[in-house]
């Protein structure tokens, strides 16, 4: 069965800071891999996604994500932190269920933004 | 723009009594989905349709039903309310598409609380 993990459960930043949100998942064909943001009371709103091709892709707010088949990993970036990037963040893995995909989620990391 | 409407996004109700959240989408999506949302436990599926009058269950359909008598409509209820029913309940649907890979559209949560 599929399973992602989001090591770090917590991370605080300076503002202005790099960033670096880890996520590690188990599938065992080729995956569809997401990352979700939900701001305090929100629903979750996507900023990026991998499907196929080019392993480094871009998503919305300046963020980045970087698929290695050979680590299993998808990590979020961004060079800079906003004190808006304050948030929750969700790494998600597409899995063939029940005849079409469906989405597990890590359990997620709250960034805190230290102004 | 797409949108996922959940139509009340807070609600206090008293144990024993019964919940209905309600949950429209205007894309046409054949999939719906309710998760359940609680701290450090991520997000965990309840139940999903992906037909009119169909429903599965997801990983925790105890003490929750649901109907979809409309394809844009999809309704969690809570017969007998718990307290251990407290969460954030979050809609979101898809479509299985030529492109199905599993992404999720999000209504903004309905967040309940069981006195």
């Amino acid at each position: 069965a599929q399973s992602v993990t989001q090591p770090d459960i917590h991370i605080t930043v300076s503002e202005g800071a790099s960033l670096e949100l880890r996520c590690n998942y188990s599938y065992g064909a080729t995956p569809y891999l997401f990352w979700y943001v939900q701001s305090p009371g929100q629903g979750l709103q996507l900023l990026l996604k991998y499907f196929s091709g080019d392993t480094l892709v871009q998503g919305i707010k300046g963020f980045e994500a970087e698929f290695k088949r050979s680590q299993s990993s998808f990590n979020l970036r961004k060079p800079s932190v906003h004190w808006s990037d304050a948030a929750e963040y969700f790494c998600a893995v597409g899995a063939l269920w029940a005849g079409s995909y469906q989405l597990t989620f890590g359990k997620g990391t709250k960034l805190s933004v230290i102004p | 723009d797409v949108k996922v409407t959940q139509s009340s996004r807070y609600l206090v109700k008293r144990t024993g009594e019964k919940v209905f959240l309600e949950c429209v989408q205007d894309m046409d999506h054949e999939n719906m989905f309710w998760y359940r949302q609680d701290p450090g436990l991520g997000l965990r599926l309840i139940y999903f349709s992906y037909d009119v009058k169909m429903k599965e269950k997801g990983d925790i359909p105890e003490g929750y039903s649901v109907s979809r008598e409309k394809k844009e409509r999809f309704s969690l209820i809570l017969e007998s309310a718990s307290t251990n029913q407290t969460s954030m309940y979050l809609c979101a649907s898809s479509s299985p598409g030529a492109t199905n890979t599993g992404e999720l559209f999000f209504g903004e949560g309905s967040r309940l609380t069981v006195l």
